[in-house]
């Protein structure tokens, strides 16, 4: 199985801040990356996929990169709706794997 | 807009099998370059992939769960399932439905809203 692993595991951080979670996998993926952003009791949404295309309907400041094994996902300037957990999803190979979440709380 | 809803029962004894059913609208489960798939969330926990379906009906489990799940699809109702056989509390969880392209350049982009699945006696 490939291992995602994201850091950090948790982040304070205040509204209009700029911030960015990674992403490592353990195996090469080229850019089969997911990422979601889930709020308390509702399912996750698909922010980012493909490492870098933005998801119909999501703003545009979420962001995604990088390739191979280590990606990022940046909010350029958060809102109050962002504070909530992030997930990335390899969907290089079955079994897919989600990395362990980044909670994003505010300062 | 497609939507997705998870149906089944809350409250499944150890040792027994949990039977959930995905009714999707506005698309059809049947046709289309899709793969579904069912994933759980222990509360306060990470995400965990149980296993997909394609439209042609083969299908891919975690091996973590290989010999104890059945994953099926009923186009004339337009529904996923999902067994899960010899359960344990452990896997008490929100489990969800979702659907993605098939291939690599694609997440899941549709999700049902989640059904909590308590395991206990």
């Amino acid at each position: 199985d490939i291992q995602m692993t994201q850091s950090p595991s948790s982040l304070s951080a205040s509204v209009g801040d700029r911030v960015t979670i990674t992403c490592r996998a353990s195996h090469y993926i080229i850019t089969n990356l997911n990422w979601y952003r889930q709020k308390p009791g509702r399912a996750p949404e698909l922010l980012i996929f493909a490492a870098s295309s933005l998801q119909s309907g999501v703003p545009s400041r979420f962001s995604g990169g990088g390739s191979g094994t280590d990606f990022t996902l940046t909010i350029s300037s958060l809102q109050p709706e962002d504070f909530a957990t992030y997930y990335c999803h390899q969907a290089y190979s079955v079994p897919y794997t989600f990395g362990q979440g980044t909670k994003l709380e505010i300062k | 807009q497609v939507q997705l809803q998870e149906s089944g029962p809350g409250l499944v004894k150890p040792s027994q099998t949990l039977s959930l059913t995905c009714t999707v609208s506005g698309g059809s489960v049947s046709s289309g370059n899709y793969y579904w798939s069912w994933i759980r969330q222990p509360a306060g926990k990470g995400l965990e992939w149980i296993g997909g379906i394609y439209t042609s009906g083969i299908t891919n489990y975690n091996p973590s769960l290989k010999s104890r799940v059945t994953m099926s699809l009923d186009t004339s109702e337009n529904q996923l399932y999902l067994e899960l056989r010899s359960v344990t509390a452990a896997e008490t969880a929100v489990y969800y439905c979702a659907r993605k392209f098939v291939g690599g350049d694609y997440g899941f982009d549709y999700w049902g809203q989640g059904t909590l699945v308590t395991v206990s006696s």
